[in-house]
Order: C-alpha cells, then structure tokens, then sequence
C-alpha cells in the first residue's frame, strides 16, 4: 500500500544544476500537483495535472518544469537550481476528475532539496 | 489576490484542555474547504472536506464548522491528548476546484 512515493528524500545541489524529483503514485488517481513548503508559508502549488498529457501551472511555477505521460508518474524539473529553490517539496495526488475541488489530497513523505 | 489566513499561528495547551483554531477563505466562488493534520516528519493527511454551507464534520474527539457566507471555518478539539500535537492546515480550492491556497497552519502543542 505504497500510496504517494517521492525520490529522492534529500538532495544538495550546486546553483546551476538540474535535476528531476520523482513522484508516483499507485491510487489510479487523474489529478497530480507539486507543492513547496518555506518556513511560516502554505504549502504553494507549482504545477498540477488532471490526466495524461495534461499539465498546468499553480502559483509559482518558474523554474520549473513538469511532465504527465502515464497516470502514475508526475516527475518534477528543476531547470537550472538557484539558490530560491531551497525547499521542502511535496507531491499530491486525489480523485478530482471534474471541477469541484471535492476530493481530499494524499501527499507523499516529501523531497528536502537544498541548493548552494 | 486569494488569501487563507489561518489564527492563531501557534497554540499551546494542556491534556484535557478543548481548543479551536480559524480558517479564514474568501466568500465567493467557493467548491470546498479542507481540513489537514500534519505531524513533524510525516506527510499532511486529509481531516475532512467540507462543501456546504453550515456542513459540521465529526472524527472523534475532532470536529469541524463551515460558514460559506462569512467565509470561515472552526476546527475543534475536545479533551486534547499529547497525540494531537501537530500542524494543522486549512486549504481552499479555486480556479474550478483545480488549484488550492494552504493557509500557513495552526501549530498546536499539547503538553501532557
């Protein structure tokens, strides 16, 4: 029962490099986001998806990338790190298929990333 | 620009002690309202979604009101236990229901 799995749990990076935070889920779920969490904010949504092949962006989208080909796996990009990007990063998923915001988010452990 | 406020940033009480927190969303274009506990080095897990007006939500010694008009929700805690210390959210979907604001949480530290 595996749930919402987040690899990986912490990554130090150099400003300037990229890499992809990886996010599946095996609940069969259509809809996917990625959050950041920064001391004494809300969770802030980056991206999010509805199903396969579509993706949007959330509140604070730049720098980042993301890409929905299969329903389990909604990786996210980090382009080029800075040092702004220094977060703890949540990946979420839930039933919404249709508009409503009724279905309840399950998230997975989290991606602590630190760029220097 | 939207807004969840969530009051009091920080709350500490004693075991046995009931306590509420507020969740503060705006009014209109309203789908739902969720409620979620966050405990230190665990992952947020939904409480309840409430979608109507005047909706209370129950589980245990927890329980939840919502005010659509006014634009704020009550989550309550009876007879607090060292266990239910932890952060809770309060978050509100928009744009379709497709995009949610989390408030910064209410962290609650129960001493036993």
């Amino acid at each position: 029962n595996a749930g919402v799995t987040q690899t990986p749990k912490f990554q130090v990076l150099k400003t300037g490099q990229s890499m992809t935070l990886q996010c599946a889920q095996d609940m069969n779920h259509e809809y996917m986001s990625w959050y950041r969490q920064d001391p004494g904010m809300g969770l802030r949504l980056i991206h999010y998806s509805v199903g396969a092949g579509i993706t949007d962006q959330g509140e604070v989208p730049n720098g980042y990338n993301v890409s929905r080909s299969t329903t389990e796996d909604f990786p996210l990009r980090l382009l080029s790190a800075a040092p702004s990007q220094t977060s703890v990063y949540f990946c979420a998923s839930s039933h919404q298929r249709q508009q409503g915001g009724d279905q309840p988010q399950h998230f997975g452990d989290g991606t602590r990333l630190s760029i220097l | 620009i939207l807004n969840v406020e969530q009051s009091p940033q920080s709350l500490h009480v004693q075991e046995g002690d009931s306590t509420n927190f507020t969740c503060s969303f705006p009014s209109s274009n309203f789908y739902a309202l969720h409620w979620y506990r966050w405990e230190t080095a665990k992952s947020p897990e939904a409480l309840f979604v409430m979608t109507l007006n005047g909706d209370e939500k129950k589980k245990g010694r927890i329980s939840a009101t919502l005010n659509t008009k006014e634009g704020y929700s009550y989550l309550y805690i009876k007879g607090s236990q060292p266990e239910d210390s932890a952060t809770y959210l309060c978050a509100f979907p928009h744009t379709g229901g497709f995009k949610t604001i989390f408030g910064a949480g209410t962290r609650l530290f129960v001493k036993a």
